[in-house]
């Protein structure tokens, strides 16, 4: 079974703090994706990556960057977190473009 | 941009009812596919379907996709409280977009 995992289930940060959330992914998958999630909003993304040291933009990049300097491994970085930040934010993995598998989630509350 | 819509956003029923959730759009999509999201976890893939009008069964429920590969229901037979949580629809487009691109979800309970 696919396996992704997320650094922490939950966070607390303050204003104006920098933020790293990891994802790591145990099946080889060359995509990787970070997404948040609002209530009534769905999922939306904000970037992916198809390869190391690759990235694209999402639909909502601002405010956050990424990294992938390992197959495995993709941090989503938040520079200077701020209270609209506050969310649930889901990383995914896959082989095929579509379909993608998640991790469980990490809902941080910037206060 | 595209977008699905799903319908409808909340759902309560009792056990045993049947039920049907939509996920409608007015862009074509290469495939499409279903997640459920319990609390505090991240969705999980239940299906993809790739073909118009193809249906697939997994076991109490049904997933259908439009002709048009525009739309796509999914529907619960007899459901139980186990069925409880958040339905999103992912519509997938080879062309352009590459990305997946998801419906705000449908919120079910089944009450015991």
């Amino acid at each position: 079974d696919v396996k992704v995992t997320q650094s922490s289930r939950y966070l607390v940060k303050r204003t104006g703090e920098k933020v790293f959330l990891e994802c790591v992914q145990d099946m080889d998958h060359e995509n990787m994706f970070w997404y948040r999630q609002d209530p009534g909003l769905g999922l939306r993304l904000i970037y992916f990556s198809y390869d190391v040291k690759m990235k694209e933009k999402g639909d909502i990049p601002e405010g956050y960057s990424v990294s992938r300097e390992k197959k495995e491994r993709f941090s989503l970085i938040l520079e200077s977190a701020s209270t609209n930040q506050t969310s649930m934010y889901l990383c995914a993995s896959s082989l095929q473009q579509y379909e993608q598998f998640f991790g469980p989630g990490t809902r941080l509350t910037v206060l | 941009t595209q977008l699905l819509e799903q319908s409808p956003q909340f759902l309560s029923i009792q056990e045993g009812e049947n039920l049907t959730v939509y996920c409608n759009s007015s862009s074509v999509f290469s495939s499409l596919q279903w997640y459920r999201q319990e609390p505090g976890e991240g969705p999980v893939l239940l299906v993809t379907v790739v073909t118009g009008g193809e249906v697939k069964k997994l076991k109490r429920l049904t997933f259908q996709f439009g002709d048009a590969r525009k739309d796509s229901s999914l529907h619960i037979t007899a459901a139980q409280p186990g069925d409880t949580g958040l339905y999103l629809c992912a519509g997938f487009d080879s062309g352009s977009a590459r990305q997946l691109t998801f419906g705000s979800g449908t919120q079910l309970t089944v009450l015991p």
